[in-house]
């Protein structure tokens, strides 16, 4: 089962946060964020491996909790170019290596 | 370094008909997997594959076929298409280890 996003949308101003949830019912080894511009591929942005570590890309920053099998995506002072849908992805693990994708979170940006 | 390469990037198809979506990548990557996306949703596994000659299923297998005679190639097969299965497919790669996708741009595909 795939892990499930919250929120579903989201519309900000320039410059304003967001939190973007990831929770997964099955134990999570590592989670991968990525952003996916209209029309355009899934590009990858940051890849969390332990519990509670945060990285960081511009902006944006991310964390993972092993324990709550969850992980959240912060944007920052978000600009227009933060528009898109986030994912996260993860690989599924009960020993088969397929690789899922969370529901999803749609992010506009507003001027 | 081409990364991961899907041809054609569009088509359109009659019902009934069948044709391959090819899919190339040059990294060397262990895995291989094909996704499908319709409009304003989310990423659904077809199939993927965790070495050459081995394929397995994924969410939405049915009406595709895959083979992986080669690291380098996955290619998707729609059998007898259908118009449920106009969507955008993306082919993807990555190397053992938990490590993330890197993704082709997509092949957009109508089914009339």
């Amino acid at each position: 089962q795939q892990p499930v996003q919250s929120p579903q949308a989201v519309i900000l101003r320039e410059g304003e946060d967001a939190v973007i949830n990831c929770s997964s019912s099955k134990a999570l080894y590592s989670v991968h964020w990525y952003r996916q511009k209209h029309g355009e591929a899934p590009v990858f942005l940051m890849i969390l491996l332990k519990g509670g570590e945060q990285k960081g890309h511009e902006k944006i920053s991310a964390s993972f909790n092993e324990k709550k099998q969850q992980s959240s995506l912060y944007l920052t002072a978000s600009q227009l170019s933060y528009s898109g849908t986030y994912f996260c992805g993860t690989e599924d693990t009960s020993g088969t290596y397929k690789y899922i994708f969370g529901t999803g979170t749609r992010l506009k940006v507003l001027a | 370094n081409a990364g991961v390469t899907q041809t054609p990037k569009f088509q359109v198809l009659k019902t009934g008909q069948s044709m391959t979506l090819q899919c190339a990548q040059d990294m060397n990557h262990e895995y291989m997997s094909w996704y499908r996306q319709d409009p304003g949703m989310g990423l659904r596994l077809i199939h993927y594959s965790v070495g050459a000659g081995i394929t397995d299923q994924g969410e939405v297998p049915n009406g595709y076929n895959v083979s992986r005679s080669t690291t380098e190639d996955f290619p998707l097969r729609l059998l007898s298409a259908a118009p449920s299965q106009t969507s955008v497919y993306f082919c993807a790669s990555r190397p053992t280890g938990n490590q993330p996708q890197h993704f082709g741009d997509g092949t957009r595909l109508s089914i009339l």
